[in-house]
């Protein structure tokens, strides 16, 4: 089956303009997480989201991060004004449930560059 | 707080010998899960192994076993036979089940492994 897909692999921006980024996960699978990943460190935790609902959203950084999900399938995260230093990779990974013994499958990624 | 600490920046070794990744974990929840993932040069993280707190034995699958240390608070990695394409990055990461209940993985900062022929 197909596994977690995220969409675009790559996004170039300039600073100060909105993007949106997409992730769709496994079909079934109820949780949803976003990760940030910048270069030579491992990723950070962003948002969870159990169905539709954001039931984690601690890792946001700023009012400038903002995710949706809203038929508790695709996600979008999106972020306004953006900054150099939101350069990074955007990991989408997913499972059947939050406490599933098994590993969170993760996406490709979408690498952002702010310039 | 919970942490995951990897100390070791980059290892090298031989093709065909074992080598071990270190990680040591901090967390005050009595019930978590502890996982190792390989991120290769492409990027994608791929799934390696789970070691529940709970668990009696030591994690096993294939060339991957985790040296499980509860009272040190260490989840090793070790793999066998290493071959060419195990170089890559490596990330040990914790799940917290007991007071927190989502999912959430906390990650360390990845050791480079580099497979030598």
């Amino acid at each position: 089956g197909a596994g977690v897909s995220q969409t675009p692999s790559n996004k170039v921006t300039e600073k100060g303009k909105y993007v949106e980024l997409r992730c769709d996960p496994i079909s079934g699978h109820t949780a949803l997480y976003w990760y940030r990943q910048s270069l030579g460190q491992g990723p950070e935790f962003l948002i969870y989201f159990q169905g539709t609902g954001a039931a984690d959203d601690s890792g946001l950084p700023n009012d400038r991060f903002f995710a949706v999900r809203p038929e508790g399938s695709v996600s979008t995260l999106k972020i306004q004004r953006t900054e150099r230093g939101d350069s990074a990779v955007y990991l989408c990974a997913s499972s059947l449930g939050p406490l599933d013994a098994n590993e969170q499958f993760f996406g490709p990624g979408t690498r952002l560059t702010v310039l | 707080a919970q942490k995951i600490t990897q100390t070791q920046p980059g290892m090298f070794v031989q093709e065909k010998e074992a080598v071990t990744l270190d990680c040591t974990y901090d967390t005050s929840d009595p019930s978590y899960g502890l996982f190792w993932y390989k991120q290769p040069s492409s990027g994608e993280m791929i799934f390696l192994i789970y070691q529940g707190s709970y668990d009696q034995q030591n994690a096993t699958e294939g060339r991957y076993s985790l040296n499980f240390q509860k009272a040190r608070k260490s989840a090793n990695l070790v793999i066998s036979a290493s071959q060419l394409g195990d170089s890559a990055m490596y990330f040990c990461a914790m799940r917290e089940t007991g007071s927190s209940n989502t999912g959430k993985l906390i990650f360390g900062q990845g050791t480079t492994l580099q497979v030598k022929p």
